[in-house]
């Protein structure tokens, strides 16, 4: 099955900071999410990548996914203390058959936090 | 974006008793919409895939006879936790999909006493 790989667990910055959060799959990524949580709350959709050498932009947040589509970054910059939370990337589910569209997995999640 | 909504957003039961939890997709129509479980301080964990007009399909290790689930429109899937236990206790979120992106609802906290 696919796994994914968040670095880092945790992140602790100053406001101002850039910061990257990094997501590594054991598998070719067919479409690569990007959600925020706060701890017992939804999830905030940020991004959605699939082609390789994407890059999409939203506001201070960017989001690149390698050629190779093995591997996806997140990028704050400017960090703020609305930007706190929990940072979660999940893939689409690669199996043998073909590619499960909506049935996600995610990584464990990178914990951020923005001191003002 | 698209808006998922859940009802309730936290429930609390006995245990032995049933629990239903209710997903929607408010501004569109969703043919399928995905159920995940979320334990304290850990990621997302797929459950099954509700399908419109037809049964769902559960992740393995999953008991389809304990989580039943019912997709009666193309808008509305429901949740049902038979015989909660204090095990059962958990995060549940679902989700859906309007075109490639995948949005989540605020979730639904369930706590068997």
């Amino acid at each position: 099955s696919q796994e994914l790989e968040q670095s880092p667990q945790s992140l602790i910055v100053q406001e101002g900071k850039n910061l990257t959060i990094n997501c590594t799959s054991s598998k070719t990524l067919y479409g690569l999410y990007w959600y925020k949580q706060k701890y017992g709350e939804g999830l905030i959709f940020l991004m959605m990548l699939q082609k390789g050498g994407e890059e999409k932009s939203h506001e201070k947040i960017t989001a690149k996914l390698d050629e190779k589509k093995q591997q996806s970054s997140l990028h704050i910059t400017a960090s703020q203390p609305s930007h706190a939370g929990i940072y979660l990337c999940g893939a689409d589910s690669n199996r043998a058959g073909g590619t499960s569209y909506g049935k996600l997995t995610f990584g464990q999640g990178t914990i951020l936090t923005v001191h003002p | 974006g698209a808006v998922v909504s859940q009802h309730p957003s936290w429930v609390i039961c006995k245990s032995g008793t049933s629990v239903k939890i209710e997903c929607r997709s408010l501004d569109f129509q969703a043919t399928t919409m995905f159920w995940y479980r979320q334990f304290p301080k850990q990621s997302l964990m797929l459950m099954a895939t509700s399908n419109e007009g037809s049964k769902a399909t559960y992740e393995q290790g999953v008991e389809k006879d304990k989580f039943l689930i019912n997709h009666a429109s193309l808008t509305l899937s429901t949740l049902t936790v038979t015989s909660a236990h204090p095990e059962d206790s958990s995060f549940y979120i679902c989700s859906a999909r309007p075109e490639y992106e995948q949005y989540f609802g605020p979730g639904t906290r369930l706590t068997v006493t």
